[in-house]
């Protein structure tokens, strides 16, 4: 399976900061998708990262707060913007290879914003 | 939407047998995933169920039965590594089959 690097691995920030997170993957994949898993949570899907064009967001989250690039097929970016407290998460990178394939994740961003 | 339902926690002890339920209630189903979870680590993919039965891996293996909004996932020879949440998250057809998971369920293996 594809090898998934995320980073920074983990940050501590302030209200009103932004933080980009990055994913990069060893293998072209088709598919790759942000997640958030708050605190007891499980997995929410944020959005679908689209190669060339604009990411296509899960109900409850937006572009301006949650703005994200995929330049090529094995890179993306996700910037949480002007972060509250209850931006407070795990972010979670996670590719497939297509309809069917099972995800594969990063190993997730820690953030926790004051 | 999709209801997907685990129970939230269990323990079992060391050397026995778990069997940890999935019910889901959705349109266009497609296929059941399994994902094990360790604290403060990323999911890792256990297994797959498409078609109803039983698909076996090793000490683990994981039962579908589409008729019935099932699944479970059994695991075997229960060791403390085996200690971490194990997710269960349903795809659906007809878009771009990305799964949607359940909340998760903790197993706490004792000695």
């Amino acid at each position: 399976s594809a090898v998934i690097s995320q980073k920074p691995s983990r940050d501590i920030c302030q209200r009103g900061t932004s933080l980009t997170i990055q994913c990069q993957v060893d293998s072209q994949v088709t598919m790759m998708f942000w997640y958030r898993q708050q605190p007891g949570q499980s997995l929410t899907l944020i959005a679908t990262a689209n190669q060339g064009s604009e990411a296509t967001y899960e109900s409850g989250f937006v572009i301006d707060k949650f703005p994200i690039s995929r330049p090529n097929l094995t890179f993306s970016t996700l910037t949480v913007s002007n972060m509250s407290p209850e931006d407070s998460s795990i972010y979670l990178c996670s590719v497939a290879g297509g309809p069917n394939s099972p995800l594969h994740f990063g190993n997730g961003t820690r953030l926790t914003v004051t | 939407g999709q209801n997907i339902d685990q129970p939230t926690e269990m323990t079992a002890t060391e050397g026995a047998i778990v069997q940890i339920n999935c019910t889901y209630q959705t349109s266009g189903f497609n296929g059941l995933f399994w994902y094990q979870q360790h604290a403060g680590e990323a999911p890792t993919f256990l297994s797959y169920n498409v078609l109803d039965g039983l698909e076996e891996k090793g000490r683990f293996s994981s039962f579908l039965s589409r008729s019935k909004g099932y699944s479970y996932l059994l695991l075997k020879e229960l060791q403390m590594k085996d200690s971490a949440s194990y997710l269960c998250a349903v795809s659906k057809t007809g878009g771009s089959y990305i799964p949607t998971f359940g909340r998760g369920t903790s197993l706490i293996v004792h000695p």
